[in-house]
């Protein structure tokens, strides 16, 4: 089956700290891959995602690039702000008759210290 | 601005009461909306589908009689956790299809406590 697998949280960084949040996956088919975000009190927010293989998804400074070698997809970026402090959760889809079906991961908390 | 609003935020009640949870599309008509639970620390958990104009299509393990969903508009999903429980407290999200199968977008989350 399908399922998403990310590393745990917090992860606490200091402000222009390099930040990696390792996310790997298992899929039957080929799924689409995305990062949300949650800031507090909202809903979630896509940041990124990528489509097929080699892909890389990209905004905000974040990075991700769908490695199907290693069923990967790791979020990266060079230099966090206070501002990036939220939850960040991994997913993917599959097609399934006219919608997709999402598959999230557990959420990895990430605290910035000014 | 947001695109799906839900409605309450927060919600505590009694056991043995039921308590509806709106989700609204804000932008665009939703044929499609989806309804997941998240438990602390643990990820969401797709419940059902909602089809406007028809029933909704639950997940394997979810009670549809004690999770009733209606999809009566293109703008509005609710959901009714009928004789809730203290085990039925958790974080329920919605979500609508976007313009295309592979996008969904989030409302913020309505937080249950039953007592």
């Amino acid at each position: 089956g399908n399922s998403v697998t990310q590393m745990e949280g917090p992860v606490t960084l200091s402000e222009e700290a390099f930040l990696t949040i390792n996310c790997t996956y298992t899929a039957t088919g080929y799924p689409s891959l995305f990062w949300y975000v949650q800031y507090p009190g909202e809903g979630l927010q896509l940041l990124l995602k990528a489509t097929k293989a080699d892909d890389k998804g990209s905004n905000k400074g974040f990075e991700a690039t769908y490695r199907k070698e290693t069923t990967s997809f790791h979020l990266e970026k060079g230099s966090v702000q206070v501002s990036d402090s939220a939850v960040y959760f991994c997913a993917l889809s599959e097609p399934l008759y006219n919608f997709n079906k999402f598959y999230f991961g557990s959420g990895t908390k990430l605290n910035v210290k000014p | 601005g947001a695109v799906v609003s839900q409605h309450p935020s927060r919600v505590i009640c009694k056991s043995g009461t039921s308590v509806k949870i709106e989700c609204r599309s804000l932008d665009f008509q939703a044929t499609t909306m989806f309804w997941y639970r998240q438990f602390p620390k643990q990820s969401l958990m797709l419940m059902a589908t909602s089809n406007e104009g028809s029933k909704a299509t639950y997940e394997q393990g979810v009670e549809k009689d004690k999770f009733l969903i209606n999809h009566a508009s293109l703008t509005l999903s609710t959901l009714t956790v009928t004789s809730a429980h203290p085990e039925d407290s958790s974080f329920y999200i919605c979500s609508r299809q976007g313009s295309s199968y592979n996008e969904q977008f989030f409302g913020p989350g309505t937080r249950l406590t039953v007592l």
